[in-house]
């Protein structure tokens, strides 16, 4: 199946500071999310992306889709981006869209 | 506001005794999904419902079964939980494909299982 790897996969910055996380996926695929699961195990979609680079307040990311990779950006980071990123990419069955999950970073944010 | 919902939060059960999660959305939705999150990993699909069609993955254990009795509920049954499936339930919703931005899957707060 699909390969799925993040780095890094533990991440300490201090407030304020800016980090890119980075998804890898192996075979090509028909979209890719990010997700922010907080330390009570929501999980948040941030980024609905098959290609391109969206932004959203402090959070923004970018997809190549050809070279199977993609980022996501976060500036003036805060105590509250603590917690787990996850990139899922999406392979359509035509019936539902089955995602599997990367790796994941973990990201604690010390004031 | 519209959302996925999962009950109970906790649930603690005892070594062989069947259990039942319950997953419901006020989203509409016609696709609704399980997953199972070990402990510092990643969230792994167990099956998922397009309306009332049932697709199994084929890697998750027999033990493991569920039920869609209409649009708006789902159910997750453990019929004999071992140690190994203590871990927590994530429930998400997605919507009809082909629609830009419509397949966004949205996750419930998910349950976390403790198997005694």
């Amino acid at each position: 199946g699909i390969q799925v790897e993040q780095s890094p996969p533990d991440l300490i910055l201090q407030e304020g500071a800016n980090s890119t996380l980075r998804c890898n996926f192996s075979d090509s695929v028909n979209n890719l999310q990010w997700f922010h699961q907080n330390p009570w195990g929501q999980l948040i979609n941030l980024f609905y992306i098959p290609s391109g680079t969206k932004q959203n307040g402090r959070l923004s990311a970018t997809t190549v889709a050809t070279e199977r990779y993609s980022l996501l950006y976060i500036s003036s980071s805060q105590t509250t981006d603590s917690g787990v990123y996850f990139c899922a990419v999406e392979l359509n069955t035509g019936t539902a869209s089955k995602l599997t999950f990367g790796t994941g970073t973990r990201l604690q944010v010390t004031l | 506001d519209a959302m996925v919902i999962q009950n109970p939060r906790y649930q603690v059960t005892q070594f062989g005794k069947p259990v039942t999660l319950s997953c419901s959305q006020t989203l509409n939705h016609n696709v609704m999904y399980w997953y199972q999150q070990k402990s510092s990993q990643a969230p792994k699909l167990l099956f998922h419902y397009y309306d009332k069609d049932f697709n199994n993955e084929a890697d998750t254990p027999d033990n493991f079964q569920s039920r869609r009795p209409n649009t708006s509920f789902c159910f997750l049954d453990i019929r004999s939980p071992g140690l190994g499936d203590a871990a927590m339930y994530l429930c998400a919703t997605s919507t009809l494909l082909g629609e830009i931005d419509q397949e966004t899957q949205y996750f419930g707060p998910g349950t976390r299982l403790l198997v005694l």
